[in-house]
């Protein structure tokens, strides 16, 4: 159980062009999610927390109109990268928390985004 | 505020000898850790939480983490490595129930080399 998809793995854009990529619990339904970006070999920075049917809690030094979130189900929230530039290119990470018990996070696999 | 540091960008082990990844935190409250692994490209595998209850905890692929308070460490821990154990390892902190989010404060990540 407790299982968290991400969909696409991998996209390739052209510089300009917006991305979406969705994070779905498939098994559970998760009243947040947790939207990560990791560089190379880097920690994860925390992008912004979605609780579902509010809007977005953007971490410090995020651009909330660059990122849109929407966590429009329990179980389905979206990431768009808007007017894509060649420096969004990064791995995203979302994470799922289950109602209630102690919140832990579910991850999903990852997306792979280059901004060519 | 919570932090955690992995003081170690890397550790080297021989296939066998024990493993040993460091990881110390700071929280105003109650911590509630965990440690993930990272395979290149892929999200984050959960391998064993700390909330409550004995110190010792042990986790997915016989690795085990101890709780000390007065340390305020959480280093994970395995008798015996294995190749396939190499990958990049992840401790993070919550501060726990206080935080109604669940959102976790990384470390920077510790890569790990288990040479034949």
């Amino acid at each position: 159980g407790a299982v968290v998809s991400q969909h696409p793995s991998r996209v390739i854009c052209k510089s300009g062009t917006s991305v979406k990529i969705e994070c779905r619990s498939l098994d559970f339904q998760a009243t947040t999610m947790f939207w990560y970006r990791q560089f190379p070999k880097k920690s994860l920075m925390l992008m912004a927390t979605s609780n579902e049917g509010s809007k977005a809690t953007y971490e410090q030094g995020v651009e909330k109109d660059k990122f849109l979130i929407n966590h429009a189900s329990l179980t389905l929230s979206t990431l768009t990268v808007t007017s894509a530039h060649p420096e969004d290119s990064s791995f995203y990470i979302c994470s799922a928390s289950l109602s209630g018990g102690d919140n832990e996070q579910f991850f999903g696999p990852g997306t792979r985004l280059t901004v060519l | 505020a919570q932090s955690v540091a992995q003081p170690e960008d890397q550790v080297n082990v021989a296939e066998g000898n024990p493993l040993t990844v460091k990881c110390t935190y700071s929280v105003s409250g109650n911590p509630y850790l965990f440690w993930y692994v990272q395979y290149p490209n892929r999200g984050l595998q959960f391998l064993l939480k700390y909330i409550t209850g004995d110190n010792l905890v042990k986790g997915s692929y016989g690795f085990e983490a101890e709780f000390n308070k007065s340390q305020t460490s959480f280093h994970l821990k395995k008798p015996s490595a294995l190749v396939s154990d190499s990958a990049l390892y992840f401790c993070a902190v919550r501060d726990g129930p206080t935080d109604s989010w669940g959102k976790l404060q990384f470390g920077a990540g510790t890569q790990v080399v288990v040479t034949p």
